[in-house]
Parts: structure tokens; C-alpha cells; sequence
């Protein structure tokens, strides 16, 4: 059984520019919820999907949107790239409970 | 404000010994904590989580202890072996809420 996977693993990008990281959730989850984590922080909560609806958001700028599938995985877009955004972006699955995390997309703006 | 904290930043202990990883957390209104760890390159792992109508709750070589009066939670390895070393996280869960909040990580360092 896989659990939850996510690409890319790493991705360079210049500001200003777009990117779009993807997410498949463990097997039988229906939620994905999106966490970024800058170097030597904890994870910060991004938003999370069920339905194809974002049900929750924290505090992040429109730039960061999101997608859900009918088979329940996920995009994560990040539009006008600032320096600040480099950081490891992860994917949680849930279903009615404890969320499996990915390994992460390390993002890096130059 | 939202925070949940650790006291400590880095804990270095000899193979074998107890490890124990404090937290703090300024809501009461939380009703579920979780401890993750964290290898580097790669995401948070479950280890215990707890309710807020328990205490405590053991698991395997792991507990985790919660003082709501001080709105305190630890976590104990017993034991602790090189493959515990990692970064660990509490996360806190608020009612009617579907984020976690993380604090920002204790570095557990295992010596031979």
C-alpha cells in the first residue's frame, strides 16, 4: 500500500515565475491538506481540500491556490514567486483522523 | 496568539538513556496533540498522540504526558536508540478546526 507521494522532489525556480506541485494521498484518504515548512521551522498550514472544496485555509496570500480531483489527489499552485516561498511544501492525507505526511517538495526560488 | 512551543531546541543524550521533550501551548480551547518526528529529507512521521480528557498514554518505548493546568505536553523515549534521533514536533488540533499547528521542533541527538 503507498502511502502518500509527491512531485516533484526538488524544483528551482526564478521569482516571479508559477509552479504546481503535486500530491496523491494514501489509499483510501479523501483529504489532503498542504503545509509548508521553512528551513529549521515547523510546518505551517496552508489549506485543506475535501470534496474538491477547500474547507480551511490559513494565513497565506492568494498567490497559493489549490485543487482537488475526483480521485482525491491534489495541486498545490503558487503564482508570482517571491524569495520567501523557498521552502519544503508537504502533503498530508487524512481520512476522519490521523494525516500521513508526504516526503515534501523542496522548492527553491532564486 | 497561536504558538506551541518547545522549551528546548536541541537535546543530546547517551544510547540508552531516557529522552524526554517538553512543549507548551498557549489554547486551552485544544483537544488533541499529537508528536511527530521528523528525518531529514523527509516528512513528519506519527509517534503518539493524546486527548485532552486523558493524561497520559503510553505506547511502544513512547509517552506521552499532558498537563492542561499548564497548558504543558512531553513527550519520553524510553531507552533511546540511534534511530530516534530526528526532529520532533508538537502539534496541536483545535476544536472545529482541521489544521495543525506545529511547534517549531527539538533536535534529539543520540550519542554512542
Amino acid at each position: 500500500d503507498a502511502g502518500v507521494t509527491q512531485s516533484p522532489t526538488h524544483l528551482i525556480k526564478t521569482r516571479g515565475q508559477q509552479v504546481t506541485l503535486r500530491c496523491s494521498p494514501k489509499s483510501g484518504h479523501d483529504t489532503v491538506s498542504w503545509y509548508q515548512q521553512a528551513l529549521g521551522q515547523g510546518p505551517q498550514f496552508i489549506f485543506q481540500y475535501y470534496e474538491e472544496e477547500e474547507r480551511q485555509r490559513g494565513n497565506f496570500p492568494d498567490r497559493f491556490s489549490g485543487h482537488q480531483f475526483p480521485n482525491y489527489s491534489s495541486e498545490l499552485n503558487v503564482n508570482a514567486l517571491l524569495l520567501g516561498d523557498s521552502a519544503l511544501y508537504l502533503c498530508a492525507s487524512s481520512l476522519d483522523g490521523e494525516q500521513y505526511f508526504g516526503p515534501g517538495t523542496r522548492l527553491t526560488v532564486t | 496568539g497561536e504558538s506551541v512551543g518547545l522549551h528546548l531546541p536541541t537535546l543530546s543524550v547517551q544510547e540508552g538513556d531516557n529522552s524526554i521533550i517538553n512543549c507548551a501551548y498557549s489554547n486551552s480551547a485544544s483537544d488533541y496533540f499529537i508528536w511527530y518526528k521528523q528525518e531529514s529529507g523527509k516528512g513528519p512521521q506519527f509517534i503518539i498522540d493524546i486527548r485532552s480528557n486523558m493524561d497520559k498514554r503510553q505506547g511502544q518505548r513512547v509517552t506521552v504526558l499532558l498537563n492542561k493546568t499548564v497548558k504543558h505536553l512531553s513527550l519520553q523515549i524510553a531507552a533511546t536508540q540511534p534511530g530516534d534521533s530526528a526532529v520532533y514536533f508538537c502539534a496541536e488540533n483545535r476544536r472545529s478546526s482541521y489544521k495543525l499547528i506545529f511547534g517549531s521542533g527539538t533536535r534529539l541527538l543520540v550519542r554512542p
